[in-house]
């Protein structure tokens, strides 16, 4: 799992300005997740991407978050104006193809929003 | 709706004995499959060990085992000889019907290893 790459590890805001979040998946891997984890919970599922497609959303919240994954670089994970309740860590997963067994976590983004 | 229970928020267990981590399911799905992952300190998830509702016998993987039982919703982590290392918060997961690999992730539980 070490091969999913996560930046930044941690990551400060003030409210109101923006977050980006990057996620490169295992090489091979064309389908990324993205989960939130707020403190002590487990993780909770936003998104499901393949290339250039969002195939679920829908544990996105509706306002100020998206996400892409375009042909070519990293996935993003993008919350503008940010409140001090997206203050969370971030984990991005990837996995070579739809329903495979086992999904691999990069270390994730913490955010800490002031 | 599919929900994952870690009823135990914290165990404690001495270096080189067993421990029992558990996880009861909830879903109508007839397929699915269940996952244990580690979080240590650092926070990095790492996946120990999947079970397939359809596989008949239990999953193993060095050290871990799952103990599968299928009518009572139940998918517990057994950790033989424990080592300081092991000391974390383990998740219980389970996958969507859907087929995607999105996971349904419980509260966890942390284990303390003690010498």
């Amino acid at each position: 799992n070490a091969g999913v790459m996560q930046n930044p590890r941690h990551l400060v805001r003030r409210r109101g300005q923006e977050a980006r979040l990057r996620c490169s998946p295992m090489k091979g891997h064309s389908h990324v997740y993205w989960y939130r984890q707020l403190p002590e919970e487990g993780l909770k599922f936003m998104v499901y991407l393949q290339k250039e497609n969002i195939i679920d959303e829908s544990g996105m919240p509706k306002e100020r978050f998206s996400a892409e994954f375009p042909k070519e670089g990293p996935s993003i994970l993008r919350i503008q104006q940010v409140v001090r309740g997206d203050s969370a860590a971030y984990f991005c997963a990837s996995s070579p193809r739809e329903g495979y067994e086992k999904l691999f976590f990069g270390s994730g983004t913490q955010l800490s929003v002031l | 709706a599919q929900k994952i229970t870690q009823t135990q928020p914290g165990m404690f267990v001495q270096e080189k004995e067993a421990v029992t981590l558990d996880c009861t399911y909830d879903t109508s799905d007839p397929s699915y499959g269940l996952f244990w992952y580690k979080q240590p300190s650092s926070g990095e998830m790492i996946f120990l060990i999947y079970q397939g509702s359809y596989d008949q016998q239990n999953a193993t993987e060095g050290r871990y085992s799952l103990n599968f039982q299928k009518a009572r919703k139940s998918a517990n982590l057994v950790i033989s000889a424990s080592q300081l290392g092991d000391s974390a918060m383990y998740f219980c997961a389970m996958r969507h019907s859907s087929g995607y690999s999105t996971l349904t992730f419980g509260k966890g539980t942390m284990l303390l290893v003690s010498p």
